[in-house]
């Protein structure tokens, strides 16, 4: 079964309002990864956080990552209209150090 | 100075048929991937090649076979295609020792009819 989840699986928001996008995963992690995907274009990679970090900022970005509860969230402040796209979280599992396993995504749509 | 790139973007055939998707990557990268995505988005690892050695194969039906002649390409031909095949196929590739962040393709959308 999947490695992440992701909740909630759309949100519409309005513009300049924060949005913010929850994963959870099962199994321990080297890190987690979060992409981006605009229709119809591949993913395109936004941030990691190893699992000894709690909280990375890039930019409009912040990401928590919490692993006693194996959950991590994104928050995306002042929303624009081209921040509208799929949000996948991606963990590395410890045990694989090869592969990445996404979870099922996050639509966000921007309202202007 | 695409990155990662693949051929062809849209694919339409019918079932039984044969077929190939063609993927590059100019980064440099040891390791590249194939993914695929289905309709409800859920994107899943195939295959991964480490310097032309293929190190993932997940539980994927032996009409799908990858191909690395080098490691800046993999392929992936599939024989024998299906109505269930029907998906955006992404190819990605990442550097070892980068934690694994990975760089995606444009995606090939394959349509079987």
């Amino acid at each position: 079964s999947q490695q992440g989840e992701e909740d909630p699986q759309a949100l519409s928001i309005q513009e300049g309002e924060n949005a913010t996008m929850n994963c959870s995963y099962k199994t321990s992690i080297n890190n987690l990864q979060w992409y981006r995907q605009n229709s119809g274009r591949g993913l395109v990679h936004l941030i990691l956080i190893r699992s000894n970090e709690r909280e990375k900022h890039s930019g409009r970005l912040r990401v928590t990552l919490d692993t006693s509860k194996k959950s991590s969230s994104l928050l995306i402040t002042a929303s624009r209209a081209a921040d509208t796209a799929s949000y996948f979280c991606a963990t590395a599992p410890y045990s694989s150090a090869s592969k990445i396993i996404f979870g099922s995504g996050t639509r966000l749509s921007i309202r202007p | 100075d695409t990155a990662v790139s693949q051929t062809p973007k849209y694919l339409v055939t019918q079932m039984g048929n044969d077929k190939s998707i063609k993927c590059e990557q100019n980064l440099g990268h040891d390791t590249m991937y194939w993914y695929k995505q289905d309709s409800k988005k859920f994107l899943k690892i195939m295959f991964s090649y480490n310097n032309k050695e293929l190190i993932i194969n997940e539980t994927v039906p032996n009409r799908f076979s990858p191909k690395s002649p080098d490691k800046a390409h993999l392929n992936l031909h599939i024989n024998s295609l299906e109505l269930g095949d029907s998906a955006v196929y992404f190819c990605a590739s990442s550097q070892v020792g980068s934690d694994n962040e990975q760089y995606f393709g444009p995606g090939t959308r394959l349509t079987v009819t």
